[in-house]
């Protein structure tokens, strides 16, 4: 079956640390992979996609590169800022396009 | 682009008391999904909807939970009657036919059942 995990967290970083949250997955197919944020109160916001292997999918500084040979899908920033402090989740679709899957979420604070 | 509306944004009921809650997707978005966060949890799709016809509601707990999307447009997510383990953040979401793209999430309603 289709599942994705993420690393556990809470994570906390300093102001201008680099951030790595790991994501792999397990899929029958070709999946598309994504990266998906949500702030304090809010709904889920997508951050970045790839849709087939090698991709690499940015946004805002971060950026997730699709490794079929590893299944992964790890999320980087160079330098966080407070601002990122969110709740993160790595997410799947099936080649079909329509059931998402969604790993567990991994909780980021940035502190100045 | 208008996004995703979702209400209320918050409720707090008693258990064994019934809820309902509305969505309103991206227009011309024809799949609609309604997944269930609890705290701590990545979101579980409920019920995913193609136009007004369900495509998928495998994890729907039927026996309290129905949703409806009247006119392949709006739709309702109603529990009756609500238990304690049905606190959660209830997100809708909507996609084109084809969700290789990403959804497009509601800010979500928020249920305290007490």
């Amino acid at each position: 079956g289709n599942s994705v995990t993420q690393m556990e967290g809470p994570v906390t970083l300093s102001e201008e640390a680099f951030l790595t949250i790991n994501c792999t997955y397990t899929a029958t197919g070709y999946p598309s992979l994504f990266w998906y944020v949500q702030y304090p109160g809010e709904g889920l916001q997508l951050l970045l996609k790839a849709t087939k292997a090698d991709d690499k999918g940015s946004n805002k500084g971060f950026e997730a590169t699709y490794r079929k040979e590893t299944t992964s899908f790890h999320l980087e920033k160079g330098s966080v800022q407070v601002s990122d402090s969110a709740v993160y989740f790595c997410a799947l679709s099936e080649s079909s396009g329509n059931q998402f899957y969604f790993g567990t979420g991994t909780s980021l604070t940035v502190i100045p | 682009e208008a996004g995703v509306a979702q209400s209320p944004r918050y409720k707090i009921i008693e258990k064994r008391q019934s809820v309902a809650f509305w969505c309103n997707p991206i227009s011309g978005h024809a799949t609609l999904y309604w997944y269930q966060q609890i705290l701590g949890q990545g979101p579980k799709l409920l019920i995913q909807f193609q136009n007004n016809g369900v495509v998928d509601d495998s994890q729907l707990p039927k026996d309290r939970f129905s949703a409806e999307r009247l006119k392949g447009v709006d739709s309702t997510l109603k529990i009756q009657p609500a238990k304690l383990e049905d606190s959660a953040v209830y997100l809708c979401a909507s996609s084109p036919p084809k969700g290789f793209y990403g959804y497009t999430f509601g800010s979500g309603t928020r249920l305290t059942v007490v």
